[in-house]
């Protein structure tokens, strides 16, 4: 079946540090792929996502780019924010069905 | 912004009490799930509906049950909780079909059983 191995943190960050979070699927088809951010207390939100190669996912500063090739979908931000704490899972879904990563925990200090 | 709600947000009930936690969305979607979240924050699928009267178990066992009478209500039961099913439960409805699957996903319960 498919399966998604993201970056395992926690990843702690100074404020504007550069952000890279590793995700690499495996699955028989081709999903799209998606990440999805959750703040303390929180459902998860949909940050940004891909639905096929060389696709790239942006908002709020954070890209990803579906790289069919390795496939990975790296989320990546220059300059990260306090703001930005939270928990990012990485996943993919196809035909309803969705598999997620097991979630990464960013800290970031100002 | 998703129109799934969850109720309770926070729950704390005794030992061998039945609870149903809330789940309902506005957005006419059949596809429904119920994830359990440790507390190493990986999410377990333990039930899905692909629309009404239709439900399965997902991948981790649970004790929990849930119905699918209408669209927009998806309710999970215990009938008697225990400490071990203290938890953060995430309900999740599916749009699209193809490479438009996408999550929209409720605020979350957390329920610690004492």
């Amino acid at each position: 079946g498919d399966s998604v191995t993201q970056m395992e943190g926690p990843v702690t960050l100074s404020e504007e540090a550069f952000l890279t979070i590793n995700c690499t699927y495996t699955a028989t088809g081709y999903p799209s792929l998606f990440w999805y951010v959750q703040y303390p207390g929180e459902g998860l939100q949909l940050l940004l996502k891909a639905t096929k190669a060389d696709d790239k996912g942006s908002n709020k500063g954070f890209e990803a780019t579906y790289r069919k090739e390795t496939t990975s979908f790296h989320l990546e931000k220059g300059s990260v924010q306090v703001s930005d704490s939270a928990v990012y899972f990485c996943g993919g879904g196809s035909n309803y069905k969705l598999t997620f990563g097991k979630g990464t925990l960013l800290t970031v200090n100002p | 912004e998703a129109d799934i709600y969850q109720t309770p947000r926070y729950l704390v009930i005794g030992t061998g009490k039945k609870i149903t936690l809330e789940c309902s969305q506005t957005m006419g979607h059949d596809k429904m799930y119920w994830y359990q979240q440790d507390p190493g924050m990986e999410l377990h699928l333990i039930h899905y509906s692909y629309g009404v009267n239709s439900t399965e178990k997902g991948d981790l066992s649970s004790e929990s049950t849930v119905s699918r009478i209408r669209t927009e209500h998806f309710p999970l039961t215990l009938e008697s909780a225990r400490p071990s099913h203290t938890s953060q439960y995430l309900c999740a409805s599916i749009t699209g079909g193809g490479v438009g699957t996408e999550a929209f996903f409720g605020q979350g319960t957390r329920l610690t059983v004492v």
